[in-house]
C-alpha cells in the first residue's frame, strides 16, 4: 500500500511570492491534515480536511489556505511569502480524522529567501 | 498554559535501560493520545495511541494514560541505540472543532548510549 506522498520535496522561493504544495493521501483515507514544523515552534497544526470540507484551522494568518479535491488529494497555498514561512510542511492522512491513526508524508522543505 | 507540554531533554539512557517519556495536556476533555517518533531529517511515525485510562503495551513500548491528572507517558523497555530520536506527544481535543485538531508537544530528544 503506497504511503502519503508530497510534492515537491524541496522549494526555494523569495519573499512576496506564493507557493502551492500538494499531498496525496493513502488510498481510502479521506482526512488530510497539514502541519508546519520549525525548530522553534515544533509541529503546529495548519488545517484539516475531510470530504472536501475544512473542519478545523490552526492559528495561522489568512495567507495560509488549503483545499481538498474529490479524490482526497489536498493542496495548501501560502501567499505573499515571508522569511518566517521557511519550514518543513508535513501532510498526514487518516481514515476519518485526526482522532484516528495518522500517517505522515515525507514533507516539503520550503526555504524563503 | 501550553496545551501539550513535554520535557525537551535531551534524555540520555544506557542501552538496555528503561526510557520514560512524559507529557501533560491542558484540555481536560481530550480523548485521543498519540506518541510519534521522529528521526532527524525524517517525518514523524506513529508508535502508539491510547484512548482509555491505564496502560497499553505493544512490544517494548508501553503507553500510560491518566486523564484525572491529564498525564500521558511512554515507557521504552530494553532501550536500543536505534530508539534514539525525538518523541512527540500529540493530543486530540474533544469539544467542537478541536475534535478535528491534533496538538503536538515540542518533543523530547532521547539518546540511547551503547
Amino acid at each position: 500500500k503506497a504511503g502519503v506522498t508530497q510534492t515537491p520535496r524541496y522549494l526555494i522561493k523569495t519573499r512576496g511570492q506564493q507557493v502551492t504544495l500538494s499531498c496525496s493521501p493513502i488510498s481510502g483515507h479521506r482526512s488530510v491534515s497539514w502541519y508546519q514544523q520549525t525548530p522553534g515552534q515544533g509541529l503546529q497544526f495548519l488545517f484539516e480536511y475531510f470530504s472536501e470540507t475544512q473542519r478545523n484551522k490552526g492559528n495561522f494568518p489568512g495567507r495560509f489556505s488549503g483545499r481538498q479535491f474529490s479524490n482526497s488529494r489536498s493542496e495548501m497555498n501560502v501567499s505573499t511569502l515571508e522569511l518566517g514561512d521557511s519550514a518543513l510542511y508535513l501532510c498526514a492522512s487518516s481514515l476519518t480524522g485526526v482522532y484516528n491513526e495518522q500517517f505522515f508524508g515525507p514533507g516539503t522543505r520550503l526555504t524563503v529567501l | 498554559q501550553k496545551e501539550v507540554e513535554q520535557n525537551s531533554g535531551p534524555l540520555s539512557v544506557p542501552e538496555g535501560a528503561i526510557a520514560s517519556l512524559n507529557c501533560t495536556y491542558s484540555d481536560r476533555g481530550s480523548q485521543s493520545f498519540f506518541w510519534y517518533r521522529q528521526y532527524s531529517g525524517k517525518s514523524p511515525e506513529l508508535i502508539m495511541f491510547i484512548y482509555s485510562n491505564g496502560d497499553k503495551e505493544d512490544g517494548r513500548f508501553t503507553a500510560q494514560l491518566n486523564k484525572a491528572s491529564q498525564y500521558v507517558s511512554l515507557l521504552i523497555r530494553d532501550s536500543q541505540p536505534s530508539d534514539s530520536a525525538t518523541y512527540l506527544c500529540a493530543v486530540n481535543g474533544n469539544s467542537g472543532g478541536s475534535n478535528y485538531k491534533l496538538t503536538f508537544g515540542k518533543g523530547t530528544l532521547l539518546t540511547v548510549n551503547p
